[in-house]
Formats: structure tokens, sequence, C-alpha cells
């Protein structure tokens, strides 16, 4: 069965980057039509799309964020690493990584298989 | 950007009850929607995608139909289990979530 579980840093310093880990298993990003995605949520709002990377290396991202999301992946440790640099307090959240079960055509996603998320503050 | 806005934001409702949320698009994402439920602490669990189309072990009581900027989601008849948070979910471009209607009782 699918299972994906993110891993990194609970608490971070304001201005400082963040790598989170999205480290999955019952799939393989080698395969045509896969991906990967992340999604966050502060506490009591709603959800936002960041980021996805697909099987070919392809790589979307939420426009407003872009300029500071990096995301990449790692075939043979079946990985997937979000990177965003410069937090602040506004990017305190629960992180979600999540398997594509499709999309439009071979782009864009949604999701069928979630993490159980992991909450990132930002605080000095 | 596509804004995805859901309403209402609060519905109460009762077990047995027949409810529809909707969510609207600012431009035509086609059929490129999906809906999720979240309960408190847990991760989003998807419903329905391409609009209309159930996944599989989804109850049937729950329907989502509509295409360009007009969609529904409807609960035929509530389970206690059914109240929670549901949010749409446009994959047309890039990716935006509406801001989620909250189901209770």
């Amino acid at each position: 069965q699918i299972t994906l579980k993110e891993s990194g840093p609970t608490l971070v310093t304001p201005t400082q980057a963040l790598a989170l880990t999205c480290t999955f298993s019952g799939f393989s990003l080698s395969t045509s039509g896969v991906g990967v995605g992340w999604i966050r949520q502060p506490p009591g709002k709603a959800l936002e799309w960041l980021a996805v990377i697909y099987w070919d290396d392809d790589k979307r991202y939420s426009p407003s964020m872009k300029s500071r999301l990096t995301i990449t992946k790692d075939t043979s440790t079946n990985q997937v690493v979000l990177t965003m640099t410069n937090m602040d307090p506004a990017d305190t959240a629960t992180y979600y990584c999540a398997h594509r079960l499709g999309g439009n055509g071979w782009n864009e996603a949604y999701f069928d298989f979630w993490g159980q998320g992991i909450l990132v503050t930002v605080s000095s | 950007d596509i804004q995805m806005t859901q309403s209402p934001s609060t519905l109460s409702a009762s077990v047995g009850d027949r409810v529809t949320i909707s969510c609207r698009a600012t431009q035509s994402i086609s059929s490129y929607l999906a809906w999720y439920q979240q309960k408190p602490g847990k991760a989003p669990n998807l419903l329905i995608y391409q609009a209309s189309t159930l996944r599989s072990g989804v109850p049937s009581r729950f329907s989502g139909s509509g295409s360009g900027t007009e969609f529904t989601l409807t609960i035929s008849s509530l389970q206690p289990d059914d109240f929670a948070t549901y949010y749409c979910q446009q994959y047309n471009t890039y990716s935006t979530f509406g801001q989620g209607t909250n189901l209770d009782i």
C-alpha cells in the first residue's frame, strides 16, 4: 500500500531555510504519470498547494511561492525534498506531502494518499 | 491566478439531511476539480476528482457535479462520520484550494 511520511525540523528561526523530506513507499517516482506534491495548512486555516514533482523530473511551483521553493527527488531512496528559503512566522503550518493520483493530462495534480503532516513553527 | 470560493463557509445540519456545498472558480477550469474531506488533526481525504468521479471506497452518498466555473458537492443523507471540513481544489492551472466549508451538527 502507499504510504508517505514527512520529516524535518519542527522549529525554524526567521530568515532561515527549511528543508523537508518526504519518504514514501508503495510506488515509484520513476513510473510514468506519478508525482509527489507538497501542501501546507496554517493552524486553523485552509490548505495551500506549494509544489509538485513528476516522474520525468518536471516541476511545478505555486506562482506566489516560486521564488522561495525548490523541489527535488531521489528515486533510489524514494524521497522528495522541499526546500523553502527565508522562512517567516507566517510560514508556520502543517506541511503535507501527497501522492498524485492524476491531473490535467500529464500536468497538475490531485492527491489520493497523504502523509500525516509535520507542524513547522517559525519563531525566534 | 485562479481563485476558488466555497459557500457556505459554515453549514449546520443533522443526521439524515441532504446537504450541498458550492465551489466557484474565477475562470473556467473545465472539470478539473477535486473534493476533499478533512477531520481535525488529520490529513485531507480525497472524495471526488474530475468534478464527478467518486474515488474508489468512498460511500455513494457523496456526489459531485458541475463544470466550467460552478461546482457542487452533495451528501445525500448525512451520517455522523460526515461532520468535517470540506475543500475543493482546482488543478486546471497549477492548483488552488477553496477556503473550506465546515459542516457541523
